[in-house]
Protein backbone atom coordinates (compact mmCIF):
# COMPACT_ATOMS: atom_id res chain seq x y z
CA UNK A 1 0.00 0.00 0.00
CA UNK A 2 0.88 2.92 -0.61
CA UNK A 3 1.29 5.39 2.62
CA UNK A 4 0.32 9.20 2.58
CA UNK A 5 2.20 11.01 5.65
CA UNK A 6 0.49 15.01 6.03
CA UNK A 7 2.01 17.08 8.12
CA UNK A 8 1.35 18.89 10.07
CA UNK A 9 -1.67 17.09 12.23
CA UNK A 10 -3.01 20.34 13.17
CA UNK A 11 -2.39 24.08 12.83
CA UNK A 12 -3.88 27.09 14.08
CA UNK A 13 -3.72 30.33 11.94
CA UNK A 14 -5.41 34.23 11.86
CA UNK A 15 -8.05 35.15 9.47
CA UNK A 16 -6.29 36.29 6.44
CA UNK A 17 -3.12 34.13 7.20
CA UNK A 18 -1.54 31.83 4.31
CA UNK A 19 -1.89 28.30 5.25
CA UNK A 20 0.07 25.55 3.94
CA UNK A 21 0.07 21.57 4.29
CA UNK A 22 2.28 19.13 3.22
CA UNK A 23 1.37 15.69 1.80
CA UNK A 24 4.12 13.09 1.53
CA UNK A 25 3.58 9.66 -0.55
CA UNK A 26 5.44 6.68 0.15
CA UNK A 27 6.30 6.39 -3.56
CA UNK A 28 6.38 7.99 -6.79
CA UNK A 29 2.93 8.90 -7.33
CA UNK A 30 3.31 11.46 -10.33
CA UNK A 31 0.20 13.76 -10.10
CA UNK A 32 -1.83 11.37 -9.34
CA UNK A 33 -3.46 13.01 -6.02
CA UNK A 34 -6.55 14.97 -4.59
CA UNK A 35 -7.19 16.73 -1.54
CA UNK A 36 -10.48 16.78 -0.27
CA UNK A 37 -11.68 19.28 2.52
CA UNK A 38 -14.73 17.83 5.62
CA UNK A 39 -16.10 20.51 7.81
CA UNK A 40 -17.94 18.81 11.44
CA UNK A 41 -20.18 17.10 10.80
CA UNK A 42 -19.97 16.58 7.60
CA UNK A 43 -19.15 14.57 4.11
CA UNK A 44 -15.74 15.09 2.30
CA UNK A 45 -15.95 18.36 -0.37
CA UNK A 46 -13.37 17.42 -3.01
CA UNK A 47 -11.26 20.90 -3.91
CA UNK A 48 -8.47 19.72 -5.76
CA UNK A 49 -7.82 16.86 -8.12
CA UNK A 50 -4.74 15.80 -10.43
CA UNK A 51 -2.67 17.39 -7.44
CA UNK A 52 -2.92 20.93 -8.96
CA UNK A 53 -6.40 21.21 -10.67
CA UNK A 54 -9.52 23.09 -8.82
CA UNK A 55 -12.69 21.81 -8.72
CA UNK A 56 -15.05 23.79 -10.63
CA UNK A 57 -17.06 26.39 -7.53
CA UNK A 58 -13.98 25.88 -5.58
CA UNK A 59 -12.19 29.18 -4.43
CA UNK A 60 -9.06 30.50 -5.75
CA UNK A 61 -7.69 30.97 -2.63
CA UNK A 62 -7.36 27.20 -2.71
CA UNK A 63 -4.54 25.71 -4.84
CA UNK A 64 -2.08 22.80 -4.77
CA UNK A 65 1.24 21.13 -6.09
CA UNK A 66 4.07 19.11 -6.23
CA UNK A 67 4.65 15.64 -8.05
CA UNK A 68 6.13 12.75 -7.42
CA UNK A 69 6.32 12.07 -3.55
CA UNK A 70 6.01 15.73 -2.40
CA UNK A 71 2.45 17.72 -2.04
CA UNK A 72 1.22 20.63 -1.28
CA UNK A 73 -1.74 22.69 -0.06
CA UNK A 74 -2.48 25.99 0.27
CA UNK A 75 -4.99 28.71 1.49
CA UNK A 76 -3.56 31.73 0.18
CA UNK A 77 -5.82 34.00 2.98
CA UNK A 78 -7.47 31.92 5.54
CA UNK A 79 -11.32 32.68 6.09
CA UNK A 80 -13.74 31.63 8.88
CA UNK A 81 -15.45 28.83 6.80
CA UNK A 82 -11.98 27.50 5.98
CA UNK A 83 -12.20 25.86 9.48
CA UNK A 84 -12.08 22.14 8.50
CA UNK A 85 -10.02 19.00 8.73
CA UNK A 86 -7.93 18.76 4.76
CA UNK A 87 -7.11 15.21 3.79
CA UNK A 88 -4.89 14.27 0.78
CA UNK A 89 -5.60 11.18 -1.17
CA UNK A 90 -3.42 9.00 -3.83
CA UNK A 91 -4.84 7.14 -6.67
CA UNK A 92 -1.77 6.03 -8.42
CA UNK A 93 -2.38 2.26 -7.11
CA UNK A 94 -5.26 0.40 -5.44
CA UNK A 95 -5.76 0.71 -2.51
CA UNK A 96 -6.58 4.39 -3.14
CA UNK A 97 -5.33 5.50 0.52
CA UNK A 98 -5.82 8.87 2.46
CA UNK A 99 -3.67 10.67 4.30
CA UNK A 100 -4.05 11.48 8.12
CA UNK A 101 -5.68 14.39 7.89
CA UNK A 102 -4.70 18.54 9.16
CA UNK A 103 -7.39 19.97 11.14
CA UNK A 104 -7.23 23.37 10.61
CA UNK A 105 -8.15 26.28 13.41
CA UNK A 106 -8.40 29.56 13.51
CA UNK A 107 -6.12 31.58 16.18
CA UNK B 1 -27.78 17.07 -10.06
CA UNK B 2 -25.81 14.21 -8.50
CA UNK B 3 -26.90 12.64 -5.46
CA UNK B 4 -25.90 9.93 -2.68
CA UNK B 5 -27.33 8.46 0.08
CA UNK B 6 -26.50 5.44 2.26
CA UNK B 7 -29.24 3.60 4.35
CA UNK B 8 -28.71 1.04 6.64
CA UNK B 9 -28.63 -0.21 10.60
CA UNK B 10 -27.46 2.37 12.97
CA UNK B 11 -26.73 -0.26 15.08
CA UNK B 12 -25.26 -3.94 14.27
CA UNK B 13 -24.32 -6.57 17.18
CA UNK B 14 -20.76 -8.11 17.02
CA UNK B 15 -20.37 -11.16 14.67
CA UNK B 16 -23.31 -9.70 12.45
CA UNK B 17 -23.27 -8.52 9.18
CA UNK B 18 -23.83 -5.17 7.95
CA UNK B 19 -25.63 -4.42 4.81
CA UNK B 20 -25.62 -0.47 3.65
CA UNK B 21 -27.35 0.71 0.34
CA UNK B 22 -26.00 3.62 -1.26
CA UNK B 23 -29.18 4.92 -3.44
CA UNK B 24 -27.77 7.37 -6.01
CA UNK B 25 -29.73 9.73 -8.67
CA UNK B 26 -28.25 12.08 -11.56
CA UNK B 27 -26.02 9.34 -13.13
CA UNK B 28 -26.14 5.83 -14.36
CA UNK B 29 -23.91 3.56 -13.42
CA UNK B 30 -23.84 1.81 -16.99
CA UNK B 31 -22.00 5.26 -17.89
CA UNK B 32 -18.23 4.45 -18.74
CA UNK B 33 -15.83 6.03 -16.53
CA UNK B 34 -18.08 6.05 -13.84
CA UNK B 35 -18.02 3.98 -10.26
CA UNK B 36 -19.02 4.30 -6.79
CA UNK B 37 -17.34 3.81 -4.10
CA UNK B 38 -17.61 3.14 -0.11
CA UNK B 39 -14.89 4.98 2.43
CA UNK B 40 -15.70 5.20 6.05
CA UNK B 41 -14.47 7.26 9.17
CA UNK B 42 -14.14 5.75 12.65
CA UNK B 43 -14.90 8.58 14.96
CA UNK B 44 -12.23 11.34 15.42
CA UNK B 45 -10.22 8.88 12.66
CA UNK B 46 -8.91 9.63 9.25
CA UNK B 47 -10.78 8.78 6.10
CA UNK B 48 -10.33 4.71 4.81
CA UNK B 49 -11.17 3.14 1.72
CA UNK B 50 -12.98 0.09 1.41
CA UNK B 51 -14.60 -1.09 -2.37
CA UNK B 52 -15.10 0.11 -5.46
CA UNK B 53 -17.48 -0.71 -7.86
CA UNK B 54 -16.74 0.27 -11.75
CA UNK B 55 -19.92 0.66 -14.62
CA UNK B 56 -18.43 -1.95 -16.26
CA UNK B 57 -19.38 -4.56 -13.07
CA UNK B 58 -15.39 -4.92 -12.37
CA UNK B 59 -15.43 -4.76 -8.14
CA UNK B 60 -12.09 -3.66 -6.15
CA UNK B 61 -11.82 -4.18 -2.77
CA UNK B 62 -9.10 -2.90 0.44
CA UNK B 63 -6.87 -5.80 1.05
CA UNK B 64 -6.83 -5.48 4.49
CA UNK B 65 -10.61 -6.05 4.87
CA UNK B 66 -11.60 -7.78 1.24
CA UNK B 67 -12.33 -11.14 2.86
CA UNK B 68 -15.24 -9.90 4.40
CA UNK B 69 -16.57 -7.17 1.91
CA UNK B 70 -18.85 -7.50 -0.87
CA UNK B 71 -20.24 -4.93 -3.22
CA UNK B 72 -23.10 -4.86 -5.70
CA UNK B 73 -24.62 -2.68 -8.18
CA UNK B 74 -28.41 -2.90 -9.53
CA UNK B 75 -28.34 -0.55 -12.14
CA UNK B 76 -32.40 -0.63 -12.87
CA UNK B 77 -32.60 1.13 -9.21
CA UNK B 78 -29.51 3.06 -8.67
CA UNK B 79 -28.17 1.25 -5.72
CA UNK B 80 -24.90 -0.12 -4.92
CA UNK B 81 -24.85 -2.53 -1.52
CA UNK B 82 -22.19 -2.97 0.70
CA UNK B 83 -21.76 -5.96 3.10
CA UNK B 84 -19.40 -6.60 5.44
CA UNK B 85 -19.32 -9.87 7.38
CA UNK B 86 -18.47 -10.48 11.11
CA UNK B 87 -18.86 -7.11 12.37
CA UNK B 88 -16.72 -5.86 15.35
CA UNK B 89 -16.33 -2.74 17.94
CA UNK B 90 -13.48 -1.46 15.56
CA UNK B 91 -15.78 -0.84 12.60
CA UNK B 92 -17.72 1.39 14.51
CA UNK B 93 -17.39 4.52 12.08
CA UNK B 94 -19.17 6.64 9.84
CA UNK B 95 -20.01 4.67 6.25
CA UNK B 96 -19.65 7.01 3.18
CA UNK B 97 -20.93 6.09 -0.48
CA UNK B 98 -19.16 8.50 -2.98
CA UNK B 99 -19.43 8.90 -6.88
CA UNK B 100 -16.04 7.70 -8.90
CA UNK B 101 -14.66 9.50 -11.97
CA UNK B 102 -12.55 8.29 -13.65
CA UNK B 103 -10.69 9.10 -17.03
CA UNK B 104 -7.48 8.24 -18.48
CA UNK B 105 -5.46 11.27 -16.51
CA UNK B 106 -7.18 11.17 -12.98
CA UNK B 107 -9.73 10.10 -10.73
CA UNK B 108 -11.52 11.38 -7.78
CA UNK B 109 -14.10 10.88 -5.70
CA UNK B 110 -16.46 14.19 -6.81
CA UNK B 111 -19.64 13.50 -4.97
CA UNK B 112 -20.30 12.12 -1.45
CA UNK B 113 -23.54 11.53 0.18
CA UNK B 114 -23.95 12.35 3.82
CA UNK B 115 -23.18 9.29 5.33
CA UNK B 116 -24.53 7.02 8.00
CA UNK B 117 -22.94 5.94 11.35
CA UNK B 118 -22.96 2.57 12.26
CA UNK B 119 -21.90 1.54 15.86
CA UNK B 120 -21.22 -1.75 16.42
CA UNK B 121 -22.14 -2.90 20.00
CA UNK B 122 -23.72 -5.69 21.80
Amino acid sequence: DIQMTQSPSSLSASVGDRVTITCQASQDISNYLNWYQQKPGKAPKLLIYDASNLETGVPSRFSGSGSGTDFTFTISSLQPEDIATYYCQQFDNLPLTFGGGTKVEIK
Amino acid sequence: QITLKESGPTLVKPTQTLTLTCTFSGFSLSTSGVGVGWIRQPPGKALQWLALIYWDDDKRYSPSLKSRLTITKDTSKNQVVLTMTNMDPVDTATYYCAHYYYDSSGSNFDYWGQGTLVTVSS
